[in-house]
C-alpha cells in the first residue's frame, strides 16, 4: 500500500531554510508526491506537487530523489507563520479510483 | 472569489444519532472530496463526488454517504453514530474535467463533530 513516513516534529529558526524530509519507498511509477500544510484551527492547504522533477512554486521547493522513494520539501526563508502540520501525501490508485494518502505529519515549530 | 465553506463549525450528538454536515465549493469548482480526521492524524478519504455522482471512496462503511447538489455544494450523511466517530470533517473542492485527484484541493475549515 502506498504510504509516506514524516519526522513527529522539527524546529528551526526564524528566516533560516527548512528542510522537511519524506519516505515514500512504496511509492508506484503514477503517484504523484503532494504536500500541504495544516495551520492551527483551520483545513489543509496546498503547497505543492511533482512527479519526477524538482519543483518550485512562490511557498517553496520539492526535490525528488532520483528513485522516487524519498522527497524533501523546502521552505527557503520560515517564518513564523509557516508554524503547521506538514504532509507529505501519494497521490495513489487505491480501492479502483484515485485518493490523496496521508501520513501523520511532520509538525513545524518555528522559533523566533 | 468564494473560498470552501462548512456548516456547523461543531456539533454534538449522542451515540445511534444521525448527522448531515453541509460544504459549499469554491466558485468554478466541479469536485467534492470529503475526510475524516482523527485527533492528532492526518485526514483519511471518504469518498468524493464529480458532478452529483460518487466517483471514490475509501475504506468507510456504508453508514457514511453524500450527495452533490447542482450548484456543486454537498453533503456528508452519517447514520448510526459511534463514539470512533468523533472527528474533524473536512470538505475540499477542486476542478477538473473528470473529477480524477489531479488538482489542487481547496479545503473548508471543517466540522468539529463530538459523539457521546
Amino acid at each position: 500500500d502506498a504510504k509516506t513516513t514524516q519526522p513527529n516534529s522539527m524546529e528551526s529558526n526564524e528566516e533560516e531554510p527548512v528542510h522537511l524530509p519524506c519516505n515514500h519507498s512504496t511509492i508506484s511509477g503514477t503517484d504523484y508526491i503532494h504536500w500541504y500544510r495544516q495551520l492551527p484551527s483551520q483545513g489543509p492547504e496546498y503547497v505543492i506537487h511533482g512527479l519526477t522533477s524538482n519543483v518550485n512554486n512562490r511557498m517553496a521547493s520539492l526535490a525528488i530523489a532520483e528513485d522516487r522513494k524519498s522527497s524533501t520539501l523546502i521552505l527557503h526563508r520560515a517564518t513564523l507563520r509557516d508554524a503547521a502540520v506538514y504532509y507529505c501525501i501519494l497521490r495513489a490508485y487505491m480501492d479502483s479510483n484515485y485518493q490523496l494518502i496521508w501520513g501523520a505529519g511532520t509538525k513545524l515549530i518555528i522559533k523566533p | 472569489e468564494t473560498g470552501v465553506t462548512q456548516s456547523p463549525t461543531h456539533l454534538i450528538k449522542t451515540r445511534g444519532q444521525q448527522v448531515t454536515l453541509r460544504c459549499s465549493s469554491q466558485s468554478g469548482h466541479n469536485t467534492v472530496s470529503w475526510y475524516q480526521q482523527a485527533l492528532g492524524q492526518g485526514p483519511q478519504f471518504i469518498f468524493q463526488y464529480y458532478r452529483e455522482e460518487e466517483n471514490g471512496r475509501g475504506n468507510f462503511p456504508p453508514r457514511f454517504s453524500g450527495l452533490q447538489f447542482p450548484n456543486y455544494s454537498s453533503e456528508l450523511n452519517v447514520n448510526a453514530l459511534e463514539l470512533d466517530d468523533s472527528a474533524l470533517y473536512l470538505c475540499a473542492s477542486s476542478s477538473g474535467t473528470s473529477g480524477r485527484v489531479r488538482n489542487t484541493q481547496y479545503f473548508g475549515p471543517g466540522t468539529r463533530l463530538t459523539v457521546l
